[in-house]
């Protein structure tokens, strides 16, 4: 079946520091590629995505690259700030059908002053 | 624009009572809906998911049910609530594309 790891966290950083959060999926084909960001107390919002091969989603200055040779869709972001301090999930979805999707099991960011 | 809402926002309910959550979702129609649980500090379990009116998914064998009464409307349902049924209930639906759009969720507790 399809699976998506991410790195343990917590993470803990200092602003302004450099951000990778690593995800690497396991599917047959080619999903389509989500990070999704959960801030204390709230519904996951949509953070980017990617459909296919080498596309790179960004947002916020939040960046991930599809990356098939590796099966791998890792979160960067070069300067982080006290607001980004939230829960990060990777997903992966094959659209069509149930569109159902495969999330990883998140990992925390903290980011101290 | 596309908005979903959940309600109640946090629930506390004793042990064997009934439990309803309603979820909808305005500006799409026929969307897939889906009901997901988050224990605390732990990753989403997928509950159900519906592709239409009437057509529901379980993934999860549990003492809770979920209705489709009409196109973007969706109810999770318990007869009782047990202690594990405690968590963070989320609803989503999704584009064509694949990508989900979640709710602002309701923290049940059972006491």
């Amino acid at each position: 079946g399809n699976s998506v790891t991410q790195m343990e966290g917590p993470v803990t950083l200092s602003e302004e520091a450099f951000l990778t959060i690593n995800c690497t999926y396991t599917a047959t084909g080619y999903p389509s590629l989500f990070w999704y960001v959960q801030y204390p107390g709230e519904g996951l919002q949509l953070l980017l995505k990617a459909t296919k091969a080498d596309d790179k989603g960004s947002n916020k200055g939040f960046e991930a690259t599809y990356r098939k040779e590796t099966t791998s869709f890792h979160l960067e972001k070069g300067s982080v700030q006290v607001s980004d301090s939230a829960v990060y999930f990777c997903a992966l979805t094959f659209p069509g059908g149930g569109n159902k999707l495969t999330f990883g099991t998140g990992t925390q960011l903290k980011v101290e002053l | 624009s596309q908005t979903i809402h959940q309600w109640p926002a946090t629930l506390v309910q004793p042990v064997g009572s009934p439990l309803s959550l309603e979820c909808t979702v305005e500006g799409t129609s026929n969307p897939n809906l889906y009901w997901y649980r988050q224990a605390a500090g732990r990753g989403l379990q997928l509950l159900f998911y519906s592709v239409g009116i009437g057509q529901i998914s379980s993934e999860v064998p549990q003492n809770l049910s979920a209705s489709r009464p009409q196109d973007r409307q969706f109810i999770l349902s318990s007869k009782k609530l047990l202690l594990s049924d405690s968590g963070f209930y989320l609803c989503a639906w999704a584009t064509g594309m694949g990508e989900q759009y979640f709710g602002p969720g309701t923290r049940l507790t059972v006491t």
